[in-house]
């Protein structure tokens, strides 16, 4: 049983629009969801994150907003850029243990 | 300059070699990590370190042994390779209290 769902497996958007990137999870521990960025031929590099006390997390044009009861979150950018393309995984971990569980990915493609 | 090296980038052994993939850090963190990344699979993790000589299985532990006799150096062992351990291998580190992981750029193996 997959614990960390993704959606969309690929998104295009237009340069300048917003896209959102959807997440669910099974695990009904976990409590810190950080999502990662990666661009081809690299490793994974954190982008934002978001602990379950919290409902809403931004740091410039990215925002995730997160359900516990519904046990999803999304990721919202917001003015998207070219140099946005990449790989998103959203991942999932109890603190207490480490050990971070990561989603499928969602391939973003900006076109300018 | 904090950074995660691993080496060799790109790897083609053949079934039944066996295989060592080398990962080092300079920020003097605990924990260490083996993810394994396949097309549409996301990172699954192999392995987890604690920290000298405390290591733990992941989700996909079968196939695979890992080695940390120094905090700034974790080794993955394939004994006796297989064609399905193709894939790209991500080593990451962490602060045991941070959840924060920080990943190496990758090695690529193909496993022919």
């Amino acid at each position: 049983q997959q614990q960390v769902r993704q959606s969309p497996q690929s998104l295009t958007v237009w340069e300048g629009e917003t896209a959102i990137l959807n997440c669910s999870y099974e695990d009904s521990t976990f409590n810190y969801f950080p999502w990662y960025q990666q661009f081809p031929g690299e490793g994974p590099a954190l982008l934002i994150s978001i602990r379950s006390v919290s409902d809403k997390k931004e740091d410039g044009r990215f925002t995730i907003f997160f359900n516990k009861r519904e046990k999803k979150l999304s990721l919202h950018i917001t003015d998207s850029q070219p140099g946005d393309s990449a790989t998103y995984f959203c991942a999932a971990s109890n603190t207490n243990t480490g050990k971070l569980t990561f989603g499928d990915g969602t391939v973003l493609t900006v076109k300018p | 300059d904090m950074k995660v090296t691993q080496m060799p980038r790109y790897l083609i052994k053949r079934m039944g070699e066996n295989v060592l993939l080398e990962c080092g850090q300079d920020m003097s963190h605990e924990t260490m990590y083996w993810y394994r990344q396949d097309p549409g699979l996301g990172l699954q993790l192999i392995y987890i370190s604690y920290d000298v000589d405390s290591n733990s299985e992941g989700d996909i532990p079968k196939g695979y042994r890992v080695s940390r006799k120094k905090r700034e150096h974790f080794s993955l062992i394939l004994d006796s390779a297989k064609t399905n351990q193709t894939s790209v291998y991500f080593c990451a580190s962490s602060y045991r209290n941070q959840n924060t992981l920080y990943f190496g750029a990758g090695t690529r193996l193909s496993v022919l």
